[in-house]
């Protein structure tokens, strides 16, 4: 069955960076693109960016454009977001998720919890 | 902020209907893009509910249906059981914004 699997909590200071993995199994990794969702404490989810992970080709929301980036290892079927200069207000749960070519998300990740407290 | 706006939240005793509306513009909902739905538990990811406007994936109860019209779209609960608490999310994708957009949610109390 399809499953991602995240890396656990992380807790930064302001202006650090983080750097979630999303490992993959059940399908193959390179025809899905592989989206990234968070969602801060009471609040609804919000889209952060995708990556193509045939060709590594990205794109993010106009918010975190220049703060965030998307890899992946394809050897090991896992995407990645690093996220730059950390503010408090970045803390959130973040999602990665599968997207199906008709742009809906039919699987996601369990979640990471990032904090950014000094 | 979210572009795609829902009630707060909707309330129902069991066995009654509700309905969760979804509202857009035309750059979202207006445009040709489908509008999707996510069901969400306390502390648990948002889990797909319905997927292209109407459709139900395998597993999902049939009291569940969706719609969709002009910059709207709707979710309907008939039925209402207690397991149905939970909050509910729409999803399209915008043009302008060039990326995909949730709604602001709707808590669904089971009175």
């Amino acid at each position: 069955q399809v499953q991602l699997e995240q890396s656990g909590t992380e807790v930064k200071k302001p202006g650090a960076s983080v750097k979630v993995s999303c490992k993959t199994s059940g399908y193959n990794f390179i025809d899905y693109d592989v989206n990234w969702v968070r969602q801060a404490a009471g609040q609804g989810p919000e889209w952060v960016g995708w990556i193509n992970p045939k060709d590594g080709e990205t794109g993010s929301a106009e918010k975190f454009q220049g703060r965030v980036t998307m890899t992946r290892d394809t050897s090991m079927k896992t995407a990645f977001m690093e996220l730059r200069g950390l503010r408090p207000d970045d803390t959130a749960v973040y999602y990665c998720a599968r997207l199906t070519e008709y742009d809906f998300l039919d699987h996601w990740g369990q979640g990471t919890q990032v904090t950014v407290s000094s | 902020q979210s572009v795609l706006t829902q009630p707060p939240s909707v309330s129902g005793a069991p066995g009654q209907t509700i309905t969760i509306s979804c509202t857009g513009s035309a750059s979202n909902l207006g445009a040709q893009y489908d509008v999707h739905w996510y069901q969400q538990f306390p502390g648990r990811a948002p889990k797909l509910l319905i997927y292209r406007n109407k459709n139900r994936p395998s597993g999902v109860p049939d009291r569940f249906s969706a719609s969709k019209s002009g910059t709207s779209a709707s979710l309907a609960i008939t039925g209402l059981q207690a397991e149905d608490e939970a909050d509910y999310y729409c999803q399209s994708y915008d043009s302008t914004l060039a990326g995909h957009v949730f709604g602001t949610g709707t808590t669904v109390n089971v009175l």
